[in-house]
């Protein structure tokens, strides 16, 4: 059973428009939530986490939601860029002292020069 | 940040063979783990590795199939045991590491492993 779900396996985006990537999550216990880039032949770049207690979290182009009743998060990039153009895993852990985290499969993003 | 190097980069092994993956970090972790990534999965956590004791397994992996040492806190190895086609996949080491107040997460670039 997937409990982090990314049901967008690609996305294209024209750039200097917004990106929205969208992450749902079945587990109520997941309370911490992370964003991660990953480039071909890279390992994942963190980039951006939330905690349940916050709704927004917010570091220059990228902005992370968080809807706890709907079990729903999403990263915004805007205004995006060809250089955005990657592979993003949400992840989530149910306990952040273990920092053991539950990935998506990930969505590629694509930005259109 | 931290800065993991890992090695290898890639692999292709026989199958019965063994095969052992480095990650060294260049600054003391909190913690360190090991994922794996099968062609069109997500990550899946192997275990976490602890410094000066045994690993500690997720479920469906043991240690007679992937033992993992952690010597000090700046390196750890993953080995992938007896390997069959189906250990073919892409296998990463990540740190969790605290540095001017906030934790930082870091992973390496990841071992492409091809048994065949």
């Amino acid at each position: 059973d997937q409990q982090v779900k990314q049901n967008s396996p690609s996305l294209s985006v024209q750039e200097g428009r917004i990106s929205i990537l969208n992450c749902d999550y079945t587990n109520s216990m997941f309370d911490y939530f992370l964003w991660y880039k990953k480039y071909p032949a890279e390992g994942p770049t963190f980039l951006i986490s939330i905690s349940s207690i916050k709704d927004k979290n917010e570091d220059g182009r990228f902005t992370v939601f968080l809807n706890k009743s709907a079990k729903h998060l999403s990263l915004h990039i805007v205004p995006s860029q060809p250089g955005d153009s990657a592979v993003y895993f949400c992840a989530a852990s149910a306990d952040e002292g273990t920092y053991k985290y539950i990935f998506g499969t990930g969505t590629r993003l694509k930005v259109l020069a | 940040s931290a800065v993991i190097s890992q090695k290898p980069s890639r692999d292709i092994c026989q199958r019965g063979t063994s095969l052992t993956i480095q990650c060294q970090v260049d600054s003391q972790v909190t913690m360190m783990f090991w994922y794996r990534q099968q062609p069109g999965q997500s990550l899946t956590l192997i275990a976490t590795a602890n410094q000066g004791s045994e690993a500690t397994y997720e479920s469906g992996f043991v240690i007679d199939k992937f033992p993992i040492s952690r010597p000090n806190l700046t390196f750890s190895t993953l080995t992938v045991s007896n390997m069959s086609p189906e250990d073919s996949s892409i296998y990463l080491c990540s740190v969790v590491y605290y540095k001017g107040g906030v934790y930082g997460y870091t992973f390496g670039s990841g071992t492409r492993l091809t048994v065949v």
